[in-house]
């Protein structure tokens, strides 16, 4: 069965350091992967995507991410953060058949400190 | 104002009452997913449609659950005879190739 794994619940990092979040997948085919962001409260915005080709993809806010099929990963980074990237950070695995739904890792909160 | 909009944004309840929530999906995407989120979890898939047919259910989706789309635009989520279990955020996508999402309604039924 398809699944995500974020490994870390939670993460602190200072304003204007470097950022890289955990995501892990487990899916049978070539997967499309999503990167989205959760403010508190509130929907989902589509950060980053990868669906083939370059495995760095770059999205909105200044965040990329890579994949890297041997190690089934798709981590997302930052070289530097604001404080306005304080939120909760969803990887996601798109089946491909049927409806295309997107199954979700269970979050990694982000705390910015000052 | 493009986006995805959903109605209400909040909803409070009572044990057993009936409750029903509305999307609006972007005007030219002919696919709508419905996603129920609890406190500390990723978001889960629930249903699918393709303009006005609905082509996928999860097992979560009990019988007290309906969803329609009845002009392949907006959709509906029933949710018939509430449990307190049914708490949580339920989130509206819509898509061509990526899925955009509504801001939610959250539901407490008390």
């Amino acid at each position: 069965a398809q699944s995500v794994t974020q490994p870390d619940i939670h993460i602190t990092v200072s304003e204007g350091a470097s950022l890289e979040l955990r995501c892990n997948y487990s899916y049978g085919a070539t997967p499309y992967l999503f990167w989205y962001v959760q403010s508190p409260g509130q929907g989902l915005q589509l950060l980053l995507k990868y669906f083939s080709g370059d495995t760095l993809v770059q999205g909105i806010k200044g965040f990329e991410a890579e994949f890297k099929r041997s190690q089934s990963s798709f981590n997302l980074r930052k070289p530097s953060v604001h404080w306005s990237d304080a939120a909760e950070y969803f990887c996601a695995v798109g089946i491909i058949q049927g409806a295309q739904k997107l199954v979700f890792g269970q979050g990694t909160r982000l705390t910015i400190n000052p | 104002d493009t986006g995805v909009s959903q109605n209400p944004r909040h909803k409070i309840t009572k044990r057993g009452q009936n409750v029903t929530f509305r999307c609006d999906p972007i005007s030219e995407h002919n696919r709508l997913y419905w996603y129920r989120q609890t406190l500390g979890q990723g978001p889960e898939f629930l249903t699918y449609f393709q303009n006005e047919a609905q082509l996928e259910k999860s097992r979560l989706l009990s019988d007290r659950f309906s969803a329609e789309r009845p002009k392949g635009s907006f959709s509906t989520l029933e949710i018939q005879r509430t449990e307190q279990g049914d708490s949580a955020m339920y989130l509206c996508a819509s898509s061509e190739s990526s899925q955009y999402f509504g801001p939610g309604t959250r539901l407490t039924v008390l």
